[in-house]
């Protein structure tokens, strides 16, 4: 078993455009969570989804988004690009929503110019 | 609002010392902890959780509800033990359910 895998591994944008990055869960996992790590600090939770639909949201703006697709699958999609969104974006699969351990995927590094 | 501390950044041991990595939290309900460590290059990897009340290479914490502390320990680092650790505690109800809060980190060295 490949672990969660993300897409890209690393991007870089500029201010005002908009980023999608891609989750795979560990297979026979059903719930995503999206996390995002800033140079110097720990995670920090974006969302969590669990058989496709959202089911709690960390205190992000609305230019943050994401969605789970019938594999389970998932994307996040931030607009309007700042720099500080600058960061590591990881994602994490688990097989049920709520308290199962969760497994980290490599993360994708942003950098926005 | 639940909170993860880690008062240490930065820890320094030499092989075969023992070590204590510091973690205290804040949180209504009933505490679900976890330990997960990042080795350099690699990916965030679950060490430990405190309801399974396992022994991870040769790691232990104790969840202390009086001082609201999970510390990890071990009698004898070593130089594989160097990495990042994160304390982190899970939202076991609410709007959060299942989201995790993580600590800062703690940079552990162990020198030769």
């Amino acid at each position: 078993d490949a672990g969660v895998t993300q897409s890209p591994t690393h991007l870089i944008k500029t201010r005002g455009q908009h980023v999608t990055l891609r989750c795979s869960p560990i297979s026979g996992h059903k719930s995503v969570s999206w996390y995002q790590q800033v140079l110097g600090q720990g995670p920090q939770f974006i969302f969590q989804y669990y058989e496709k639909e959202e089911r709690g949201r960390g205190n992000f703006p609305d230019r943050f988004s994401a969605r789970q697709f019938p594999n389970y699958s998932s994307e996040l999609n931030v607009n309007a690009l700042l720099l500080g969104d600058s960061a590591l974006y990881l994602c994490a699969s688990r097989v049920r929503y709520g308290t199962d351990t969760q497994y980290f995927g490599p993360g994708t590094r942003l950098t926005v110019l | 609002a639940q909170r993860v501390t880690q008062p240490e950044k930065l820890l320094s041991v030499f092989k075969g010392a023992p070590v204590e990595l510091k973690c205290n939290y804040s949180y209504s309900g009933s505490p679900e902890l976890f330990w997960y460590v990042q080795y350099s290059r690699q990916r965030l990897q679950l060490l430990l959780r405190h309801i399974s009340r396992e022994s991870i290479k040769g790691f232990t914490a104790d969840l202390n509800k009086g001082e609201t502390s999970f510390h990890l320990k071990k009698p004898f680092a070593q130089e594989e033990d160097s990495a990042m650790y994160y304390c982190a505690l899970l939202n076991a109800g609410g709007t959060s359910y299942g989201k995790l809060t993580f600590g800062q980190g703690t940079i552990l060295t162990v020198h030769p």
